[in-house]
């Protein structure tokens, strides 16, 4: 275990369905992120928030709709989504939002869109 | 965009022999990281070295920077099975945009 901990683990839900994505840490981290992995793609970030702040959006389809209640905790929220958005999600988090000692990352969600 | 790039995109290697693998960047840096992901895993932080740094070691990892080049590379010593997995070299693009290449894909053969 790494100190940030993603559930579920797997994922499949049908275009029409909404699901949450839920990410977890209590590294005391201020900073949390959320990435997508694509087969053969370097990582995309999506999300980062700040001391439950959003501070960056990388012109994400708004069918992801993020959810930082705490500094503790971050969700991302699926719905109406498209099978290409099949991939590896991966929530991250750091001590500071500059990511200046590096980043823990969760074990990911495998997610399946049919 | 992508940032930092991995190059060669897939290593196979024998156990005991060292492994080399290389990142380029585009923009200056505050720092460079190096993370591996076993497959369908999470990456797990290897190092980081900072901007004004030009050689760390962690275990059998060493890790160069040069910022005159715009590149890095990881060198794994005595390599072993179980370090098969997926290398990445990532870089603080814009602050807290930190990018990552598309990785090297170590194979450690027994």
């Amino acid at each position: 275990e790494t100190g940030v901990t993603q559930t579920p683990r797997h994922l499949v839900m049908g275009m029409t369905n909404k699901k949450s994505l839920k990410c977890e840490q209590h590294l005391g981290h201020n900073a949390m992120y959320w990435y997508k992995q694509s087969a053969k793609k370097p990582l995309e970030l999506m999300f980062v928030y700040s001391l439950e702040e959003r501070v960056e959006n990388n012109s994400v389809p708004s069918r992801f709709s993020p959810e930082c209640p705490n500094s503790s905790h971050l969700f991302l929220h699926l719905h109406t989504l498209q099978p290409e958005d099949s991939a590896l999600y991966l929530c991250a988090s750091s001590q500071d939002w500059l990511g200046s000692y590096g980043y823990t990352f969760g074990s990911g969600t495998r997610l399946t869109v049919v | 965009s992508q940032q930092g790039e991995e190059d060669p995109q897939a290593l196979s290697i024998q156990e005991g022999e060292n492994a080399t693998m290389n990142c380029s960047y585009k923009t200056s840096i505050n720092n460079l990281q190096w993370y591996r992901q076993n497959s369908g895993r999470g990456l797990v932080h290897l190092i980081l070295i900072r901007s004004n740094e030009r050689e760390k070691h962690s275990g059998r990892l060493r890790v160069t920077l040069d910022t005159s080049k715009k590149s890095s590379s990881l060198l794994i010593t005595a390599s072993r099975a179980a370090d098969t997995a997926s290398y990445f070299c990532a870089t603080d693009y814009n602050n807290n945009d930190m990018r990552f290449g598309a990785g090297t894909r170590l194979t450690v053969k027994p």
